[in-house]
């Protein structure tokens, strides 16, 4: 099966600019988390989908954030206006939410975000 | 807090050795799941450890589960230079979330 697909890799912005990250997770996979990694850091839980629903969002850091997940397929994750401590490696991941490997993540290889 | 949190922060070993990481975390979990993570990629699942275990093998890798002490260790042997990259525990809560801490960063020197 096909992986985690992150787009894009890398996006270099300046301050007060808005990007839009995707994620397509794995197919039949219900559950969808975001991450993000600051240098050094931890890898910090932003949030968590069921299909299109917003799980647990306790971790978006504030209302600059916007996680969507139209349809229960693809999420984009949405930082406008963009600050540099924004900065830092997002992280898409999908697990199956029943049956064989349930709960077990599958990540992308990630979304580096740079504010100038 | 529910993430887990690594210990120690950075080890270094020769390859052959053994090596050992502990974590730490304070929610009741349904499972604890080891994950590791290679330079500029994203995390790659080891192994899943249930909270009615005690220990689970796979391979070169021995994991460990004390749920009075809310800690865990991940232990592998015979390291190999290949094994270099941090390695994260995420304790799985009722909410089926992950929360990974800082990770150990090990180096297995050839």
């Amino acid at each position: 099966e096909a992986g985690v697909t992150q787009f894009p890799s890398h996006s270099v912005i300046e301050k007060g600019q808005t990007v839009t990250l995707r994620c397509d997770p794995i197919s039949g996979h219900d559950n969808l988390y975001w991450y993000r990694r600051v240098m050094g850091k931890e890898i910090k839980f932003l949030l968590h989908f069921v299909k299109e629903s917003k799980q647990d969002e306790s971790g978006m850091p504030n209302n600059r954030f916007l996680a969507e997940r139209t349809g229960g397929t693809y999420s984009t994750l949405k930082v406008q206006p963009a600050e540099l401590e924004d900065s830092g490696v997002y992280f898409c991941a999908s697990s199956r939410r029943q049956g064989a490997g349930a709960n077990v993540l599958t990540f992308g290889a990630g979304s580096r975000l740079t504010v100038l | 807090s529910q993430q887990g949190e690594e210990d120690p922060q950075a080890l270094s070993i020769q390859e052959g050795e053994n090596a050992t990481m502990n974590c730490s975390y304070k929610t009741s979990i349904n499972n604890l799941q080891w994950y590791r993570q290679n330079s500029g990629r994203g995390l790659v699942h080891l192994i899943l450890i249930r909270s009615n275990e005690r220990e689970k093998h796979s391979g070169r890798l021995r994991v460990t589960l004390d749920t009075s002490k809310k800690s865990s260790s991940l232990l592998i042997t015979a390291s190999r230079a290949a094994d270099t990259a941090s390695y994260f525990c995420g304790p799985l809560t009722g909410a089926n979330n992950l929360f990974f801490g800082t990770g150990t960063r090990l180096t297995v020197i050839p």
